[in-house]
């Protein structure tokens, strides 16, 4: 089976921009979550979906959000960007409660 | 409030056992897990403990769980070189089943 898959995997931008980042999850899971890696925060959760609904929300500002399509894909998406957003972006998939499996990730750099 | 806490650093010779600790402090927590992660790649993977057992082995590795003190382990033996990587502990509790909350991590580095 394939695994997770992120794209892209490097993404530039600047202030004020929007960024859409994809997800696709191993074939069969249904849940994806998404996660935030920064060096001062460490790994934090965003969100998590399952069956196209978003089912549990970390603690960010409404400027991130997320969807997920009817074939488990997710895509997650920063508005007006700002520079402490420049982090190390995970997706993982998971088909039931006891594991996730984590994509490479798309590193955003926001300039 | 959930916190999961690691130390920042540990450093053994190839061929040694390497012991990375945890500790947590949710006591709902349902799962912990230990991941790996190499220079610029994802989290992978490497294994999870149910919260109602104490020990868990898989080839080269073992988790402990003392869950009296909150306190997780993995023990990695006859640590290799390609072993060096950040290792992160994490844990999912009864009220979010899929949200990972993991600690700060720990760099093993393994010396020749």
């Amino acid at each position: 089976k394939a695994g997770v898959t992120q794209t892209p995997r490097y993404l530039i931008k600047t202030r004020g921009q929007q960024v859409t980042l994809s997800c696709s999850p191993i074939s069969g899971h249904r849940s994806v979550s998404w996660y935030q890696q920064t060096p001062g925060q460490g790994l934090q959760f965003l969100f998590e979906y399952f069956s196209e609904t978003q089912r549990n929300k970390g603690n960010f500002p409404g400027r991130f959000s997320g969807r997920q399509f009817s074939n488990s894909r997710s895509e997650m998406n920063v508005s007006t960007l700002e520079l402490g957003d420049s982090a190390l972006y995970l997706c993982a998939s998971s088909s039931d409660k006891e594991t996730q499996y984590f994509g490479p990730g798309t590193r955003l750099l926001v300039l | 409030g959930e916190d999961v806490e690691q130390s920042l650093f540990l450093s053994v010779r190839e061929g040694d056992s390497s012991v990375i600790n945890c500790t947590y402090t949710d006591s709902s927590s349902t799962y912990l897990y230990w991941y790996k992660q190499e220079p610029g790649a994802g989290l992978q993977l490497l294994t999870y403990i149910f919260s109602n057992m104490d020990m868990k082995q898989d080839q080269r590795l073992t988790v402990l769980l003392n869950k009296k003190d909150k306190h997780l382990s993995l023990r990695i033996a006859d640590t290799q070189t390609g072993d060096s990587a950040i290792y992160f502990c994490a844990e999912t509790t009864s009220g979010s089943a899929r949200q990972l909350t993991f600690g700060s991590g720990t760099q093993l580095t393994v010396l020749p």
